[in-house]
């Protein structure tokens, strides 16, 4: 089974307005990370969000936010007021293990913003 | 306070050959994880280095290895290389005493098998 699922290649969203981006995940630890990735065309990695698995609350980070429903699976990523310069891949990891060292991506999500 | 860097940034080889790939991690990080991407695709976890060991390591063959030095950079070694082994390579590090455990990548290894 795919550890992180992410089940749209591709979106779009007006300038201005909020998108969410899908991520689901599977796994049998009860201690575990999840985060948010942008790619740019460049290719660099860029951290975006971060959701412990004890957090409570959801995460938030400036412009993104992420929607963390725990019974779910879920930890879908919320951008806010999209800004030309989101578009890009956006990658869902999830990292577990003892001392979490292991970290596995979905297959990413291609933003387009439109003016 | 120079980030994560990786080189070269691009790489030509022909099936069969031996390639390494060098990567020196952000200031005071002492773990080194590497990541295959092919294209259209999201990073698989190759392996992770911390005190010059190799920590963990994902679904890949013994042509993958890797070493890290005492001043914590890293290489990674592709011996025997196919077609299939074009993808960009990405270094990540970080430092095993933070919590939530970031990472930071590095721009990142083009490499092409003909």
């Amino acid at each position: 089974a795919q550890k992180i699922t992410q089940t749209q290649p591709g979106m779009f969203v007006q300038e201005k307005e909020a998108v969410t981006l899908d991520c689901t995940y599977d796994t049998s630890d009860q201690s575990y990370g999840l985060f948010w990735y942008k790619q740019p065309s460049s290719g660099e990695m860029i951290f975006l969000i971060y959701q412990g698995s004890y957090d409570e609350q959801n995460a938030t980070e400036g412009r993104y936010s992420l929607n963390f429903q725990k019974a779910r699976k879920s930890a879908n990523l919320v951008i806010s007021a999209s800004q030309l310069g989101d578009s890009a891949m956006y990658f869902c990891a999830m990292r577990e293990g003892y001392n979490f060292n292991k970290f596995y991506f979905g297959s990413g999500t291609k933003l387009n913003v439109k003016p | 306070d120079a980030g994560v860097t990786q080189s070269p940034t691009h790489l030509i080889k022909t099936r069969g050959q031996q390639v390494t790939l060098r990567c020196s991690p952000k200031s005071g990080h002492d773990t080194v994880s590497w990541y295959q991407q092919a294209l259209g695709q999201g990073p698989q976890f190759i392996f992770q280095y911390y005190e010059e060991e190799e920590r963990q390591r994902g679904n890949f063959p013994d042509r993958f290895s890797g070493h890290q030095f005492p001043n914590y950079s890293s290489e990674l070694n592709v011996n025997a290389l196919l077609l299939g082994d074009s993808a960009l390579y990405l270094c990540a590090s970080s430092d095993a005493r933070d919590s939530p455990y970031e990472q930071y990548f590095g721009p990142g290894t083009r490499l092409t098998v003909t």
